[in-house]
């Protein structure tokens, strides 16, 4: 059972360019979420998406974007890159389910993409 | 705001000794409380989770942690440290919802002197 997957690894970018960081979620699982963790620091939430919808959103500018895929995976772009968008991007799944008695939905992360912008 | 409070950004303890790392909440509606570790250049393994039940929860690798509703807290302990827990950890709260989102702590950076 393959676990959740993010591409690429690493990435190195300039300012102003744009990014696009890939997520496969964790089979089974229709929602992936984003986190932000700058250096020292402990992860941000940035967005979730469920049935291809944005469906919640961190305190981040709209230079920062998703899609989610008819499969469940997912894109973060980021536009206009700064400096300080440098980080530790992560991509967590989970399963949206309608139940009483367990109404938490755990969310696993990938092992994340480390993004430089020089 | 609903926040989460790590004391200490940097614990030290020898091997086989004790191991205590703090976390607070601020929120008057108990949340969803997890432990995440983190080892250098990964991503985030979840240790143990308190959501409903027993206030005393069991994680993987020897660490447990107690949730106190009346001080707010959650602490990790391990009564033995292994050279191998060297790593981040980090405290987060949920409180459920349609997103269950994760609020995170900033980390505490245990190392563990032979």
């Amino acid at each position: 059972d393959a676990g959740v997957t993010q591409s690429p690894t690493h990435l190195i970018k300039t300012r102003g360019q744009q990014v696009t960081l890939r997520c496969s979620p964790k089979s089974g699982h229709d929602t992936v979420s984003w986190y932000q963790q700058a250096l020292g620091q402990g992860p941000q939430f940035i967005f979730q998406y469920y049935e291809e919808e944005e469906r919640q959103r961190g305190n981040f500018p709209d230079r920062f974007s998703g899609h989610q895929f008819p499969n469940y995976s997912s894109e973060l772009n980021v536009n206009a890159l700064l400096l300080g968008d440098s980080a530790l991007y992560l991509c967590a799944s989970s399963l949206v389910g309608c139940s009483l008695f367990n109404p938490y939905n755990e969310q696993f992360f990938g092992p994340g993409t480390r993004l430089t912008v020089l | 705001a609903q926040s989460v409070t790590q004391l200490g950004s940097h614990v030290s303890v020898s091997e086989g000794a004790l191991v205590l790392l703090r976390c607070n909440y601020s929120s008057s509606v108990p949340p969803y409380l997890f432990w995440y570790v983190q080892y250098p250049n990964q991503g985030l393994q979840l240790l143990l989770k308190y959501t409903t039940g027993a206030t005393l929860v069991k994680g993987i690798n020897g660490f447990e942690a107690e949730f106190k509703k009346s001080e707010t807290s959650f602490h990790l302990t391990k009564p033995s440290a292994h050279m191998s827990d060297a790593a981040e950890y980090f405290c987060a709260v949920s409180y459920g919802g349609a997103t269950n989102k994760l609020i995170f702590g900033t980390g505490t950076l245990l190392a563990v002197q032979p």
